[in-house]
């Protein structure tokens, strides 16, 4: 068990629609990064916040946004979904900025 | 850019067999070099890390050594056994960014 929770841990929903992913970081780590993986795109990094700002951005698309809250947990939007959306979706934290990062385990998101 | 490049799995093995993942990368400055396993149907866990070159990370048996001179972090272990199987990714950080840049990971299989 890392410490990293997420939720859900399954998510189906229809194409148009809105979903949040939670996430809650390891006691005391600031950073927060959302990763997305799928079978063409492999490991893709989203987006990073560290206490509370926008640190990172990575490839996210303009219909996905994050935030992260004052204790520290983060969601991660997603609208507008598509089929191609459908992906495994993990949240990672890390202690400080450039430190080894500690995995959730992932909510899976089917579109239909 | 950064980048990881893994040897193409799936590798099958029996029990006991002797195991090398090759890993080699390209990065800006001086990148740590991470080892994660994905076992089904869970999220990713550090394996194992080195932060320099000739740094050795070991954990459960797995070693990796980061070269500097081949730009390679090849993880190795003397004896594999059934629950070994899994998704091995290897990664990497540099101090220019926070996400980490993935392989696109190399599938083990240990049979009896």
């Amino acid at each position: 068990d890392s410490g990293v929770t997420q939720t859900p841990k399954h998510l189906i929903t229809a194409t148009g629609q809105r979903v949040t992913l939670r996430c809650s970081p390891r006691s005391g780590d600031l950073s927060v990064y959302w990763y997305q993986q799928s079978l063409d795109q492999g490991l893709q990094f989203l987006i990073q916040y560290y206490n509370g700002e926008e640190r990172a951005k990575g490839n996210i698309l303009e219909r996905f946004s994050a935030q992260q809250f004052p204790d520290l947990h983060s969601e991660l939007n997603l609208s507008s979904l598509e089929l191609g959306d459908s992906a495994l979706y993990f949240c990672a934290s890390s202690a400080r900025d450039n430190y080894e990062q500690y995995f959730g385990p992932g909510t899976r998101l089917t579109v239909t | 850019g950064n980048s990881v490049t893994q040897m193409e799995g799936p590798v099958t093995l029996s029990e006991e067999a002797f195991l090398t993942i090759n890993c080699t990368y390209t990065a800006t400055g001086y990148p740590s070099l991470f080892w994660y396993v994905q076992y089904p149907g869970e999220g990713l866990q550090l394996l194992l890390k080195a932060t320099k070159a000739d740094d050795k990370g070991s954990n459960k048996g797995f070693e990796a050594t980061y070269r500097k001179e081949t730009t390679s972090f090849h993880l190795e272990k003397g004896s594999v056994q059934v629950s070994d199987s899994a998704v091995y990714f290897c990664a990497l950080l540099t101090g220019t960014a926070s996400k980490l840049t993935f392989g696109t990971g190399t599938r083990l299989q240990v049979t009896l």
